[in-house]
């Protein structure tokens, strides 16, 4: 069984650019969740989709957006990119949403780094 | 709010000993669960072992258990016959089980551990 996707690994952007990552969860899976860890701040939720919905959200400006599939997948785009958004990029997925002992699995990350 | 603090930002343990990382927590939620995570340098997030708040026995898996004090607000896991293979972060995050809350994560800032030979 494939576990979760990301790519791409890395990336490096221009500030006032705006970036694309995608994840792929776990075969039967249907919530995804977005997290940025920096340094500085440590490991903080983005949002999270369900059946193509978003159930929850961070406190990120709206520059930080997401969307999700019909067959799950998921992707987050940053818009007009600032040097302060570098920091490893991770996904989880999970088989439901809400329901106890439901273990997130998570990828290996995309690495973004803004000059 | 929850919050989830780890007050040791590293330590070193010697192979094959045992090692217990601290967490504790707070939240007002009365349902919650509580994990722990590996992140080696690579930066993939390892699951290691789930603790429920109404679980009456401390959570293990293989060399990994859980020390959960519900009156302390503390879940410290403890990895014995500790292994070179162990040194990386450690990561206690908490969630609450309600249904919308969801699947979302509150991280404590992580415990970086080095194995010695």
């Amino acid at each position: 069984k494939a576990g979760v996707t990301q790519t791409p690994r890395y990336l490096i952007k221009t500030r006032g650019q705006q970036v694309t990552l995608s994840c792929s969860p776990i075969s039967g899976h249907r919530s995804v969740s977005w997290y940025q860890q920096t340094p500085g701040q440590g490991l903080q939720f983005l949002f999270e989709y369900f059946s193509e919905t978003q159930r929850n959200k961070g406190n990120f400006p709206g520059r930080f957006s997401g969307r999700q599939f019909s067959n799950s997948r998921s992707e987050m785009n940053v818009s007009t990119l600032e040097l302060g958004d570098s920091a490893l990029y991770l996904c989880a997925s999970s088989q439901g949403w809400g329901d106890e002992n439901t273990e997130a699995f998570f990828g290996q990350g995309t690495r973004l780094t803004v000059v | 709010a929850q919050k989830i603090t780890q007050t040791q930002p590293g330590m070193f343990v010697q192979e094959k000993e045992a090692v217990t990382l601290d967490c504790t927590y707070d939240t007002s939620d009365p349902s919650y669960g509580l994990f722990w995570y590996k992140q080696p340098s690579s930066g993939e997030m390892i699951f290691l072992i789930y603790q429920g708040s109404y679980d009456q026995q401390n959570a293990t898996e293989g060399r990994y258990s859980l020390n959960f004090q519900k009156a302390r607000k503390s879940a410290n896991l403890v990895i014995s016959a500790s292994q070179l293979g162990d040194s990386a972060m450690y990561f206690c995050a908490m969630r609450e089980e309600l249904k919308a809350a969801g699947n979302k994560l509150t991280f404590g800032g992580g415990t970086r551990v080095l194995v010695k030979p």
